[in-house]
């Protein structure tokens, strides 16, 4: 059964950067499509990005281009989400999810999330 | 950018009845579009995709219909864990989603 593991909560200085990291155990983790996705409190989903680690080329949400950096280390089967500038508005549950057919359309496993707390 | 819309905010239903969510989206995304289910503290479970169909282990109340831009998810008779907040999605260019319809207890 596929899990994806995300580390632990965070808190950030605005300014700062954050990384974050979602770690697959089972499945097939080059071929999927990983996404990264967020939720503000009380607020509704957000993608962000995401990666497919076979082909090693990330897509961004417009919103998010030039401050997020979502790479994939395929021998530890680890994906990394790297938001920069931080501001108060970037306080968020940050989510991980796969797609197994490689594609950035349904996100179908998620991590359990990590808490990012934006302090000034 | 395609703005998905979802009505009502808060749908108020007893257990056992149907409930009925809509979402709408500013401009066709075909058959593009999922539902999924998020209870507090949870991350999201993806329930329907392709508008229609069933994801993996999701029990039959729960069905998907429409196509270009308005869609409805019908769950037949509410059980207990069904009361949560249901998300729209769509997919045919980048993914985003709707603002989510609360479903709780009447």
């Amino acid at each position: 059964q596929v899990q994806l593991v995300q580390s632990g909560a965070e808190v950030k200085k605005s300014g700062s950067s954050v990384r974050v990291s979602c770690k697959a155990s089972g499945g097939a983790f080059s071929k999927w499509a990983i996404s990264w996705l967020r939720q503000a409190p009380g607020q509704g989903l957000e993608w962000m990005g995401g990666i497919i680690p076979i082909f090693g080329t990330s897509n961004y949400a417009q919103k998010f281009q030039g401050r997020v950096t979502i790479t994939a280390d395929e021998s530890t089967y680890t994906a990394y989400m790297d938001l920069a500038r931080l501001t108060s508005e970037d306080t968020a549950m940050y989510y991980c999810a796969n797609n197994y057919d490689g594609v950035f359309d349904t996100f179908e496993t998620w991590g359990q999330g990590t808490m990012v707390t934006v302090s000034s | 950018e395609v703005v998905m819309t979802q009505s009502p905010a808060t749908l108020s239903v007893s257990p056992g009845e149907r409930a009925t969510l809509s979402c709408r989206a500013s401009q066709t995304v075909s058959n593009n579009l999922a539902w999924y289910q998020q209870k507090p503290g949870q991350a999201p479970r993806l329930l329907i995709y392709g508008a229609s169909t069933r994801a993996t282990g999701i029990p039959a109340r729960f069905s998907g219909s429409g196509s270009g831009t308005e869609f409805t998810l019908t769950i037949s008779s509410l059980q207990s864990e069904d009361f949560a907040v249901y998300y729209c999605q769509q997919y045919n260019v980048w993914p985003n989603f709707g603002g989510g319809t609360k479903v709780e207890i009447k």
